[in-house]
């Protein structure tokens, strides 16, 4: 059974530059959340979504909007990128009766130039 | 408003020591409470967890109880292993916030042999 994955593993941008994270959910979690983990810091909520909707957002602006796939997976997006936004981006997913309890990918090392 | 606060790293011992990694949390509702561990260049593992008050969580010797009338949750170990190097987190998840996770910011735990 694989876990959460995520995709790519690394990314190099350069300011201004839009970028997509991708995000398959571990089999049977119909519950995506995303969260970005700045270097030396715990990871910030971001969004999460299920049933293909936005259900949760964190403090982050609208350059951060996501999607959610009939299969469950799911993409992140950020636009207009700043060098704050490098960062970890981690995804997790959960199912829907249980979603007190998150199982974390690898994550996506995002680095803006 | 929800929050973690975690014992600042970082923390150096001797392989078969003790080891407490204190955290303590804020929360207006009733949180579920979880120690995630990260190993270098990883993305996040849970490692233990307790949903209610009083509830002890433990896991690979780790152990962690819910105490909620001094809000805290701190990890221990009975006899810590070089293999047990890596950084540790506090969570909560509040069902009130949809089960968004509020991290606190890391004890970075390294064992010298």
């Amino acid at each position: 059974d694989a876990g959460v994955t995520q995709s790519p593993t690394h990314l190099i941008k350069t300011r201004g530059q839009q970028v997509t994270l991708r995000c398959s959910p571990k089999s049977g979690h119909d519950t995506v959340s995303w969260y970005q983990q700045a270097l030396g810091q715990g990871p910030q909520f971001i969004f999460q979504y299920y049933e293909e909707e936005e259900r949760q957002r964190g403090n982050f602006p609208d350059r951060f909007s996501g999607h959610q796939f009939p299969n469950y997976s799911s993409e992140l997006n950020v636009n207009a990128l700043l060098l704050g936004d490098s960062a970890l981006y981690l995804c997790a997913s959960s199912p829907l009766e249980l979603r007190e309890t998150q199982y974390f990918g690898p994550g996506t090392r995002l680095l803006v130039l | 408003g929800n929050s973690v606060t975690q014992m600042e790293g970082p923390v150096t011992l001797s392989e078969e020591a003790f080891l407490t990694i204190n955290c303590t949390y804020t929360a207006t509702g009733y949180p579920s409470l979880f120690w995630y561990v990260q190993y270098p260049g990883e993305g996040l593992q849970l490692l233990l967890k307790a949903t209610k008050a009083d509830d002890k969580g433990s896991n690979k010797g780790f152990e962690a109880t819910y105490r909620k009338e001094t809000t805290s949750f701190h990890l221990e170990k009975g006899s810590v292993q070089v293999s047990d190097s890596a950084v540790y987190f506090c969570a909560l998840s509040d069902l009130n916030t949809g089960n968004q996770f509020y991290f606190g910011t890391g004890t970075s735990l390294t064992v010298i042999p």
